[in-house]
């Protein structure tokens, strides 16, 4: 099946400092790529939508200038983290569309932020 | 605005029990619904896909059902086992979203017990 890897797994950093999170589809290539945001018992919500070779769809309420999305080629998207501060800590997760007659969306592992 | 609530929220059940999880959605104008399992710290594994023309999918000793007239989708899990502890989720695809954008439920906490 279409695997999604995502860079790092878990992240520890200092408040102020900038994060950048990788996800990759390794076997399939993928021109749209979601980032989702998890807090602790709660559901995913959806950051943005990445397209590549375009800029990026932001939903309501998400800083486009404090959370970069680069989606520079078919199977890699990077969400940084700008001036990252306590309150961002959080599950980060990213999907890639990989089939679209389906609309199936392939998840990857997820990166663990912490910022202290 | 599409919206999806899961219920229970959590639930902890004997090994061997039969066991129903709900997902309900206010707008029954969806292209598919889809439940997922997600494990402590991990990411979403796709369990079942449902497509709005159907009623139902089953895979192994899981089944899914939808009845989106009412906005309604059962997870049923069959002789429950201490691996099927993880946290479900129920998402949605609504008709009209441009670029295929998920709606999630909070999920359900699922634990069995040996």
């Amino acid at each position: 099946g279409a695997v999604v890897s995502q860079h790092p797994s878990r992240v520890i950093c200092k408040s102020g400092t900038s994060v950048k999170i990788e996800c990759r589809s390794l076997d399939f290539q993928a021109t749209t790529m979601f980032w989702y945001r998890q807090f602790p018992k709660q559901s995913l919500m959806l950051m943005a939508t990445s397209n590549e070779g375009s800029k990026a769809t932001y939903e309501q309420g998400v800083e486009k200038d404090k959370f970069l999305i680069n989606h520079a080629s078919l199977t890699l998207s990077t969400l940084t983290v700008t001036s990252a501060h306590p309150e961002d800590s959080s599950f980060y997760i990213c999907s890639a569309l990989g089939d679209r007659r389906t609309d199936t969306q392939y998840f990857g592992p997820g990166t663990r932020l912490t910022v202290l | 605005k599409q919206e999806v609530t899961q219920i229970p929220a959590a639930l902890s059940v004997p090994e061997g029990e039969n066991l129903v999880l709900n997902c309900s959605f206010t707008d029954s104008a969806i292209y598919n619904l889809q439940w997922f399992r997600q494990d402590p710290g991990k990411g979403l594994t796709s369990l079942l896909l449902i497509q709005s023309s159907q009623r139902e999918q089953t895979s192994g000793r899981l089944n899914a059902s939808l009845d989106k007239s009412s906005g309604r989708s059962t997870l049923y899990i069959a002789a429950s086992q201490p691996g099927d502890s993880a946290t479900y989720l129920c998402a949605v695809l609504p008709v009209g979203e441009y670029g295929n954008k998920l709606v999630f439920g909070a999920g359900t906490i699922l634990r069995v017990k040996s």
